[in-house]
This record gives structure tokens, sequence and C-alpha cells, in this order.
């Protein structure tokens, strides 16, 4: 099984913020990641399909990029709906086993 | 507007069984393949399995946790996907999500349904 890590595992920011999350896979998934956010109590949203393409109605503040085994997410001026947990997953091969979580916190 | 319903979620005995439900509406369901995540109230996203479309075969993924206990099946003739869980556990104790794919990822999401298994 293709095994997913995210780092960090929590960041404090504050509102108009850039950040970065990063997501590894044990190994080649070519650009088959997505990226989810979660927020308590609700279903996860996709936000990034295909490692970089933009889910329709997405804030284009979100980007994704990386292919291979090292990917990132970016949220580039942080607004305060997006603290949330996100979730990288790999669509390679199954299981399509999802990442830890990197929980976004306001600073 | 697209749209996933998952219903049947309640509180079980260890070893008893539960069908999870999932009803789409606003697409061609069909069209679709389908899955099921899992997650333990506070903890992270966890895969459960996926059945694909009739036209790519139908066929259907488990994750290993619950390979020989759950089954995946769809009836595409009313847009449900359903999840048959036998000899259920007290870790398959979380909320269940159903979603569908949408390229390399699931989109959209239900609202998931809590599973509590305990005696």
């Amino acid at each position: 099984d293709i095994q997913m890590t995210q780092s960090p595992s929590s960041v404090s920011a504050s509102v108009g913020d850039r950040v970065t999350f990063t997501c590894r896979a044990s190994q080649d998934i070519h650009y088959w990641l997505a990226w989810y956010q979660q927020k308590p109590g609700k279903a996860p949203k996709l936000l990034i399909y295909a490692a970089s393409d933009l889910q329709s109605g997405v804030p284009s503040r979100f980007s994704g990029s990386g292919s291979g085994t090292d990917f990132t997410l970016t949220i580039s001026r942080l607004q305060p709906e997006d603290f949330a947990t996100y979730y990288c997953q790999q669509a390679d091969s199954f299981p399509h086993t999802f990442g830890p979580g990197t929980r976004l916190e306001i600073k | 507007e697209l749209q996933l319903v998952e219903s049947g979620g309640d509180l079980v005995q260890p070893g008893r069984s539960l069908r999870l439900s999932c009803t789409g509406s606003g697409f061609a369901f069909g069209d679709y393949s389908m899955s099921w995540v899992r997650q333990v109230p506070g903890k992270g996203l966890e895969w459960v399995g996926f059945i694909r479309a009739k036209k790519y075969g139908g066929t259907i993924e488990y994750a290993a946790s619950v390979k020989g206990r759950f089954i995946i099946s769809r009836d595409d003739s009313t847009s449900i996907a359903y999840l048959h869980m036998n000899s259920l556990k007290i870790e398959d104790t979380a909320v269940y999500y159903c979603t569908r794919e949408a390229g390399s990822g699931y989109n959209p999401w239900g609202q998931g349904t809590l599973v509590t298994v305990s005696s």
C-alpha cells in the first residue's frame, strides 16, 4: 500500500498569511493526488484534484503543485473561513490512502 | 445540485450486521464509481472501499481492514450505493461517508452517518 505523510501536523497562522502544506507519498503516484478541506462536524470538501487542478467553486487563493512523491498545497492569503484540517489523498492505486492531515489554527 | 445522502447508521452490538445506504441525486448515478470513507470522531479519514461504474466493470476494491466483512453494492435503477457491514467490531465505530469519484479526487461527499459498535 502507498503511505501518505503530511507536514506539519499542525500550524498556526494569521488572516492574510501565506501558508504551504506538504504531502509526501511513499512511492511515485504521478499526479494522482487530491487535497480536501474539512471543518469540524462537516464532510470533507474537494479543493484540488490531479495535484494542481482547482475544483470548481474553490477560491483561487488555493493552489496545488507537485508530482511523483512530493506535493504542496498553498493558500495565498488566509481568510477566516480557511481555518480547518487539510488532507491529501492518493488515487494512483488502491487503497486510495489519505494522509493524516494538517490542522490549520488561528494564531 | 449534486447530492449524496447517507442513511442507516445506528448503535449495534459487536458481531452484528448493519447496512448503510447512499442515495445520489443531481447526476447520472450509473456513470460514476462510488466510494465509502470512514472517520473515527476526532481522527483522520480512512478509505473503506470503492465500486466501479458498470461501464468500467462494476468491480469492487476494499481496504484490508474490512475485506471479508464488508460488501459494497449498487443499484443504479434507484441511484443507491450500499455498504453491508458484517461481523462488526468496536473499531468499526466511525462516521461513514459516501462519495463519488471525480477524476483523481472524490466529490461530492454525503453528510455522513454514525455507526457505533458497542455492547
